[in-house]
C-alpha cells in the first residue's frame, strides 16, 4: 500500500523568504503525485500535480515542486513567500489503478511579517 | 462553472439519528470519493466509487454506507451516528486516467453529539 510522509507539522516562513516543504512517498510503481492547499475553513486546491516526464512542475500560485524517484521525494517549493500563503499543505499520492488518493498528514505554513 | 457540491456545510445531530450528506458533481467524473479530515490525521478514505454502481471500502468505511445509482450523485449516510464520527467530510471527484486530479467540495462538518 502506499503512502505518504510530511516530516514536518507545522513550518514558519518570513514573508519574503523562500519556501521548501518536505514530502516523501512510498509505492512501488510510477507514482502520481500532487500537492494540495487548503486554507482556513476551505476545500482543498490543487496546486500542482506530477505524472510523467519532466521531473520540476509548475504549478498555480508561483509554486513548484521536484519529483526524485532516487529519494522518493516530492518537495514543494516557492522563491518567496506572501502572507496569503498561509495555509495547509497536503502532498498525496494516486495508484496507478486511480482509486485512491493517499494523503500526509499536511504541513501547516505560517507566515511571519 | 464545474464543481463539486455537498449538503449541508454544517449539521449537528444527535446520536443514532440516521443522516445523508448529498454529494453531487457536473464534470460527468466516473470516480466519486469520500474522506474525512480530522486534526493530526490528515484526510483518510471513507468509500470511492469507479463508475454506477460501483463502489468499494477506503481505510475507515466502518459506520458509513454509500451508493452510486447515479454518475453525478455519491450520497454519504450514517446509518446510526455515534460521537466518533464527529468529523470534516469532503466529497472529491475525478476523471479516470493519468494525471488527473481530484476536485474536491467546499466540506461538510459534521457533529455528534
Amino acid at each position: 500500500a502506499q503512502s505518504v510522509t510530511q516530516p514536518d507539522i507545522h513550518i514558519t516562513v518570513s514573508e519574503g523568504a523562500s519556501l521548501e516543504l518536505r514530502c516523501n512517498y512510498s509505492y512501488g510503481a510510477t507514482p502520481y503525485l500532487f500537492w494540495y492547499v487548503q486554507s482556513p475553513g476551505q476545500g482543498l486546491q490543487l496546486l500542482l500535480k506530477y505524472f510523467s516526464g519532466d521531473t520540476l512542475v509548475q504549478g498555480i500560485k508561483g509554486f513548484e515542486a521536484e519529483f526524485k524517484r532516487s529519494q522518493s521525494s516530492f518537495n514543494l517549493r516557492k522563491p518567496s513567500v506572501h502572507w496569503s500563503d498561509a495555509a495547509e499543505y497536503f502532498c498525496a499520492v494516486r495508484n496507478s489503478g486511480y482509486s485512491t488518493l493517499t494523503f500526509g498528514k499536511g504541513t501547516m505554513l505560517l507566515v511571519s511579517p | 462553472e464545474a464543481q463539486v457540491t455537498q449538503n449541508p456545510r454544517y449539521l449537528i445531530t444527535v446520536t443514532g439519528k440516521k443522516l445523508t450528506v448529498t454529494c453531487s458533481q457536473n464534470m460527468n467524473h466516473e470516480y466519486m470519493s469520500w474522506y474525512r479530515q480530522d486534526p493530526g490525521l490528515g484526510l483518510r478514505q471513507i468509500y470511492y466509487s469507479m463508475n454506477v454502481e460501483v463502489t468499494d471500502k477506503g481505510d475507515v468505511p466502518e459506520g458509513y454506507k454509500v451508493s452510486r445509482k447515479e454518475k453525478r450523485n455519491f450520497p454519504l449516510i450514517l446509518e446510526s451516528p455515534s460521537p466518533n464520527q464527529t468529523s470534516l467530510y469532503f466529497c472529491a471527484s475525478s476523471a479516470v486516467g493519468q494525471g488527473y486530479g481530484y476536485t474536491f467540495g467546499s466540506g461538510t462538518r459534521l457533529t455528534v453529539v
